[in-house]
């Protein structure tokens, strides 16, 4: 089945720590996004890529990174300079207007 | 830059009784607009989307949605309302075009309960 997957479902990390969350798809999108989801807000914008080797910020990029190197990945790393990772993470893809979402990873700051 | 607005956080009804979600969107071209649904934990499932033609769009699960050009608004309805509908509901605008060309942008979320 095609589809998104991302890993883990519920990631812990330290404060200080980076933490990379991973975002895989197989129905051959050339585009990928990553959202943040905090309760009230919606979901928010972080990084996306139109095209393998490149990816432009979103609205809330400060304090992540991405790279694309395969088509198939777009791993998001959470780094310590992220003042409040604590959220819920959804992975993306589209083909011209069709969405399709993975089912989210829920990052935990202990 | 587009943007949604979902004025409603939290929405309560009762089963069988009717359903209204309201949307308004800002975008300077015609948008392409998405209603997905959301269960606890869980990723977006679309509902329904509207790029152009017929102004009333028909969904899964039995919901449609309204475009009304002159009111900037996107509404969601159901005409009868299942407890399994309870579940968080989202907006969304696409650009047509420009430089938010492929961008999705995303309402605040509308929490639907539904009492028996």
């Amino acid at each position: 089945d095609g589809g998104i997957t991302q890993s883990p479902k519920y990631l812990f990390r330290k404060e200080g720590q980076n933490v990379t969350l991973s975002c895989e798809q197989n129905l051959n999108h050339d585009a990928m996004y990553w959202y943040r989801q905090d309760p009230g807000q919606g979901l928010r914008l972080i990084y996306y890529s139109q095209i393998v080797n490149d990816f432009q910020k979103g609205d809330i990029a400060e304090g992540y990174s991405v790279s694309r190197e395969k088509k198939e990945s777009f791993p998001l790393t959470v780094t310590s300079a992220q003042k409040n990772p604590t959220a819920f993470y959804l992975c993306a893809s589209s083909i011209g207007q069709s969405w399709y979402f993975g089912p989210g990873t829920r990052l935990l700051v202990l | 830059a587009q943007s949604v607005t979902q004025p409603d956080i939290h929405i309560t009804v009762s089963e069988g009784a009717s359903l209204e979600l309201r949307c308004n969107y800002s975008y300077g071209a015609t948008p392409y607009l998405f209603w997905y649904v959301q269960s606890p934990g869980q990723g977006l499932q679309l509902l329904l989307k509207y790029f152009s033609g017929d102004t009333l769009v028909q969904g899964i699960k039995g919901f449609e949605a309204e475009f009304k050009r002159s009111q900037s608004s996107f509404n969601l309805r159901k005409p009868s309302v299942h407890w399994s509908d309870a579940a968080e509901y989202f907006c969304a605008v696409g650009a047509s075009g420009g430089t938010s060309y492929g961008k999705l942008t995303f309402g605040q979320g509308t929490i639907l309960t539904v009492h028996p």
